[in-house]
């Protein structure tokens, strides 16, 4: 039931792009992304909800392939505030709403 | 205002205690959750409760026992405290049926350390 996120890491300067990719095994309700800094709670970022769906936050949008059971999180014009681990949890059609299974994470270093 | 908040922060506790977490939101959401997230950062569900029914039981030691007085506090109660347990709990809420999405809000985390 959890999804495979792909990079496990990436290291960027400042300034370069990224792509964090969610791969699903199951039919999925909904994507959900969050990033968490060393020490912190994971804070929300977006859901997505209906395939095809993409949503936008300043420099960091995402987009869910319902047909392919994929999301992606796109990071763009990377800062350094960008940093940390960020995780997508899927909401599993079938499953109890508001269980979610999250990747594994992948940990992002923005550098000066 | 902390919008979920826990407490403690920071427990440190010998093999064989038992200790509790406690839990509240003033999001006024109908639905709250633990996670846990271990040394290699895996976030997994334990439970989740709506409107204080336990609707989610994942295959979590009895040790483990939730309680929810109300919609909007989630305690935590552990038994018998193993090593393996060292880890961070996470108390989330959400509110269902909102049209926007079953936004998961976390709260800051309590680091359990098991000696």
């Amino acid at each position: 039931q959890q999804p495979v996120q792909s990079p496990q890491a990436v290291i960027l300067r400042e300034g370069e792009d990224a792509v964090i990719n969610c791969s699903s095994s199951k039919a999925l309700y909904s994507v959900h992304w969050y990033r968490q800094k060393h020490g912190e709670a994971p804070v929300f970022l977006m859901i997505l909800l209906k395939g095809g769906e993409q949503k936008g936050h300043e420099k960091i949008s995402a987009s869910f392939n319902e047909k392919k059971q994929q999301s992606s999180l796109y990071l763009t014009a990377s800062q350094l505030s960008y940093s940390g681990t960020y995780f997508c949890g899927t909401e599993v059609r079938g499953s109890t709403l508001g269980r979610l299974y999250f990747g594994r994470g992948t940990q992002l270093t923005v550098w000066p | 205002d902390t919008a979920v908040s826990q407490t403690p922060k920071y427990l440190v506790t010998q093999m064989g205690n038992d200790k509790s977490i406690k839990c509240e939101q003033n999001l006024g959401h109908d639905t709250m959750y633990w996670y846990k997230q271990d040394s290699k950062k895996f976030l997994k569900i334990m439970f989740s409760y709506n409107n204080k029914e336990l609707i989610i039981n994942e295959t979590v030691p009895n040790r483990f026992s939730p309680k929810s007085p109300d919609k909007a506090h989630l305690n935590l109660h552990i038994n018998s405290l193993e090593l393996g347990d060292s880890a961070v709990y996470f108390c989330a809420s959400s509110q269902f049926g909102s049209r926007s999405g079953n936004t998961i809000y976390f709260g800051e985390g309590s680091w359990l350390t098991v000696v």
